[in-house]
């Protein structure tokens, strides 16, 4: 299993400001992913990070509206740039570990945008 | 396009009783599948997986079924305890991808 904290577990921001999400992980791990859940939707993944690499992005995510960084392999970063209402969710950092693969969470991270 | 439906939103049973969770895919490629409950301000923990070369999985309480044929799979709890009380997502991958798929989540409520 992981130990991942996540930074903030919640804010409340500005339209058009930008928020920068800390992911920590209690041991090496070669992938990390991002992903949002919007009210009453389901998780979605927004990218892979790998480490020494650039992000992959999935589908409607580009890296000028969530830049990620991934310095080593126990941490990861996910900037929310220029806010909007719509972008109000709940952001999860996760891992892959174990043989099996399954996938381990932090707690979340939940914006609020006004 | 959906690719992992969970149809319910929600489900309430008595204490004790089975509680049934369905999920309904469309990609034929997918292989593996997972369930992941998920508490208020906390994140999703695993809770059970199954293998397309499987029909059935158990651990304790828990039972995975799945049906290939009709791209369909179920969870079931027994016997259902109020501290099962969570949202619980259906989840889905193929072709060797760490990458998941989610459904909506069907929040279960298990009342004393």
């Amino acid at each position: 299993s992981a130990v991942i904290s996540q930074k903030p577990s919640r804010d409340i921001c500005q339209r058009g400001t930008s928020l920068t999400i800390q992911c920590q992980v209690d041991s090496q791990v070669t992938m990390m992913f991002w992903y949002r859940q919007q009210p009453g939707q389901s998780l979605t993944l927004i990218a892979t990070a790998n480490q020494g690499s650039e992000a992959t992005y999935e589908s409607g995510f580009v890296i000028d509206k969530f830049p990620i960084s991934r310095p080593n392999l126990t941490f990861s970063t996910l900037t929310v740039s220029n806010m909007s209402p719509e972008d109000s969710s709940i952001y999860l950092c996760s891992v892959v570990t174990g043989i099996t693969g399954e996938l381990f969470f932090g707690e979340g991270s939940r914006l609020t945008v006004l | 396009d959906q690719q992992v439906k969970q149809n319910s939103p929600s489900l309430s049973v008595q204490e004790g009783r089975i509680s049934i969770l369905n999920c309904d895919y469309t990609n034929s490629m997918f292989d593996y599948f997972l369930w992941y409950k998920k508490y208020p301000a906390e994140g999703p923990t695993f809770l059970i997986s199954i293998s397309s070369i499987k029909d059935k999985n158990e651990d304790g309480r828990f039972t995975v079924f799945l049906n290939k044929s009709a791209k369909h799979l179920s969870l079931h709890i027994v016997p259902s305890q109020p501290g099962d009380s969570a949202v619980y997502f259906c989840a889905a991958s193929g072709q060797g991808s760490e990458k998941l798929v989610f459904g909506k989540g069907t929040k279960l409520t298990v009342n004393p």
